[in-house]
């Protein structure tokens, strides 16, 4: 069965450092997706990627924070200069149209030093 | 207006009882709502999904209710079972003019079955 894919499961990283989470969505989905969680927290939309353009971001999604699909397979989460407060699990998701089902991936924990 | 309330936090049932939580929301405009189920160590799995046009659908042990006028949502699970210990969300979103659907998200439940 298809699946979504992230790497790495964790990483740990030193405040203001730049990270990449990489995700390999589903692939004849269209459709991508970065929520967040923060421990204990709920699950946050960060941003929606649709033809190679954002299509909706959270208030979350500063300039800090930036998505790519660099080729065909990969769809990246960057986060710049990172901060405490960013350690989180993200979650990449990706959808075959607009209104389907959101499919999940593992998840990325990013622990901030 | 964007938020979605889950109710209990945590819940420990029997093997065989039922377990149900609850969700509420105050966007009308929402008009998909899922339920995730969620294992330690790996991500939100949909579970089942309700559109505010149906009262309540059943897929299996797993029914949603779903009550417009008081705008809330729950899922019952018949004849719990062990396996189905799990981190349960709800979820809401809206169709809008943009290519996405983004999800808002309850604050989950931690569901415990004793065999």
């Amino acid at each position: 069965e298809p699946e979504v894919t992230q790497t790495p499961s964790h990483q740990v990283t030193q405040m203001g450092q730049e990270v990449i989470l990489r995700c390999v969505p589903i692939s004849n989905h269209l459709y991508f997706y970065w929520y967040r969680q923060i421990l204990g927290q709920k699950v946050e939309f960060l941003v929606s990627f649709y033809n190679n353009e954002i299509s909706e971001k959270s208030e979350i999604f500063d300039d800090q924070f930036s998505v790519e699909r660099p080729d065909g397979s990969n769809f990246t989460l960057k986060i710049r200069s990172t901060k405490l407060e960013d350690s989180a699990m993200y979650f990449c998701a990706s959808s075959e149209w607009q209104g389907g089902e959101q499919f999940f991936g593992p998840g990325t924990r990013l622990t901030v030093l | 207006q964007q938020q979605v309330k889950q109710s209990p936090q945590s819940l420990i049932v029997q093997k065989g009882g039922i377990s149900i939580i609850n969700c509420a929301y105050e966007n009308t405009a929402f008009d998909y709502f899922p339920w995730y189920q969620q294992f330690p160590g790996k991500g939100p799995a949909l579970l089942i999904a309700i559109r505010p046009d149906v009262s309540e659908k059943k897929e299996g042990r797993f029914t949603i209710s779903f009550n417009k006028s008081a705008k809330q949502f729950s899922l019952h699970i018949m004849d719990s079972q062990p396996g189905d210990s799990a981190t349960y969300f709800c979820a809401a979103s809206r169709t809008n003019a943009g290519n996405n659907r983004k999800l808002i998200w309850g604050l989950g439940t931690s569901l415990a079955v004793n065999p």
